[in-house]
């Protein structure tokens, strides 16, 4: 059985940058893609990105000059970086296994960004 | 980019109901559409994948149909359980997108 744990600060400043990092628990880390998804307080779900074992990335071009996924293979990890954050950031941050269709998620990390 | 419309909003329906939900591509998405369950403040949860192919674990009174532009989601008989948010996805191209959502609410 699949499970993501995810974790990072949950409350930060305008202009700082958000990290967070998911940690993959049994089934094959390899051979999937890695996703991060965001949903902002009482709307709907935003698709950041995703990165692969051999560290092949795409990302949502809204995102793209902020963001930065990347991966350690060693510890079944992948992270997300965003960086010169604003209030439009905050959101419910998901990690989620998935190829193609997302078939396991994280707990969800709310984050707030606020002066 | 790819639009997700999907229809309706919000929708009250009583135990046992057939509930409805419609979601329409932007260009032909081919069958790259899943369907996402979401109660409050958890996780999305996968239901059906490839436009009408039933998660694992999933009950069979969900179903999903259509393909290349026109996509419906079904629930035969709903359950207490069943009342939630639930969203359409394609996975045809990038950047991955999602529908606006229904939430399904007790009549």
């Amino acid at each position: 059985q699949v499970q993501l744990q995810q974790w990072g600060a949950g409350r930060l400043k305008p202009s700082e940058t958000l990290s967070l990092t998911c940690t993959v628990f049994g089934g094959s880390f390899s051979g999937y893609y890695w996703n991060w998804i965001r949903q902002p307080p009482g709307k709907g779900l935003e698709w950041v990105g995703e990165i692969n074992y051999s560290g092949n990335t795409n990302y949502n071009p809204s995102l793209k000059s902020r963001l930065s996924i990347s991966i350690d293979t060693s510890k079944n990890q992948f992270s997300l970086t965003l960086t010169s954050l604003t209030a439009a950031d905050t959101a419910v941050y998901y990690c989620a296994r998935g190829n193609v269709f997302f078939d396991n998620w994280g707990q969800g990390t709310p984050v707030t960004v606020s002066s | 980019d790819i639009q997700m419309t999907q229809s309706p909003p919000s929708v009250s329906a009583s135990v046992g109901d057939r509930v409805t939900i419609t979601c329409r591509a932007s260009q032909n998405i081919n069958n790259r559409l899943a369907w996402y369950q979401q109660q409050p403040g958890k996780a999305p949860k996968l239901l059906i994948y490839a436009a009408s192919s039933l998660q694992s674990g999933v009950p069979s009174r969900f179903s999903g149909s259509g393909s290349g532009t026109d996509f419906i989601f079904t629930i035969y008989s709903l359950q207490p359980e069943d009342f939630a948010t639930y969203y359409c996805h394609q996975a045809y191209s990038f950047p991955r997108s999602f529908g606006q959502g229904t939430k399904v609410e007790i009549k």
